[in-house]
């Protein structure tokens, strides 16, 4: 099986930067994926990664080390508009199948 | 251009009543995913479509649910006797991977409600 854990809440100040770290255990790792999601809407697509190293997009990084089951989200120069949850999630290839777990979600507040 | 669609966009039915969900996704894309996030609660990896492969169904609820992909495009989730803990949200999502990256989007999901 698979466990994911990530932090329930974290709370940050408008224009620092925060980290949302992200754990997993699988036996199969097939890439892992973060998300945004507002409330009462559909998610969004943050990140791929599936090999090593760091990922940027604009305000947006995302890092990956597979050797230590771990990943984080970086955001940078924090808007109000990034108050959200953020979802950390990882593909896991056994069996010849692809399936997705989720952890439970970070909720970001944005304080100013 | 157009993005993921979903239909319908809200569903109530009856206890034991079956339900069809539609998946629309962004042509060319050949991956498919199937979620459902139940009220206040995380999202939960139901099926994954991969060009012609056949899916894992292991991640279904139950054998009341079902899931096809017509053609590589179209895909439903079929819902036998629904039941109330079946009420949720369900997300489509599709995929493509460029150069080892896959990027992902979402439609907006089917709120579905059993009474």
């Amino acid at each position: 099986g698979q466990n994911i854990d990530q932090p329930t809440e974290m709370t940050a100040t408008e224009g620092a930067i925060v980290q949302i770290n992200c754990t997993y255990q699988t036996s199969g790792f097939n890439g892992l994926f973060w998300y945004q999601q507002h409330a009462g809407e559909a998610p969004t697509f943050l990140s791929y990664n599936v090999l090593d190293g760091l990922e940027e997009k604009g305000r947006f990084s995302s890092f990956l080390s597979r050797s230590k089951g771990y990943s984080y989200l970086l955001l940078k120069e924090l808007q109000m508009k990034d108050s959200a949850s953020y979802l950390c999630a990882v593909r896991d290839r056994s069996g010849g199948y692809q399936k997705v777990t989720f952890g439970t979600g970070t909720k970001l507040q944005v304080i100013p | 251009g157009a993005g993921v669609s979903q239909s319908p966009s809200n569903k109530v039915t009856e206890k034991g009543k079956d339900v069809e969900l539609r998946c629309d996704p962004i042509s060319g894309h050949t991956a498919l995913y199937w979620y459902r996030q139940s009220l206040g609660q995380g999202l939960e990896f139901l099926i994954y479509f991969q060009g012609n492969s056949a899916p894992d169904k292991s991640g279904l609820p139950s054998d009341r649910f079902s899931a096809e992909r017509t053609g590589g495009s179209v895909s439903t989730l079929t819902i036998q006797r629904t039941q109330q803990e079946d009420s949720a949200v369900y997300l489509c999502a599709s995929s493509v991977t460029s150069g080892g990256a896959e990027t992902q989007y979402f439609g907006p999901g089917t709120r579905l409600l059993v009474l």
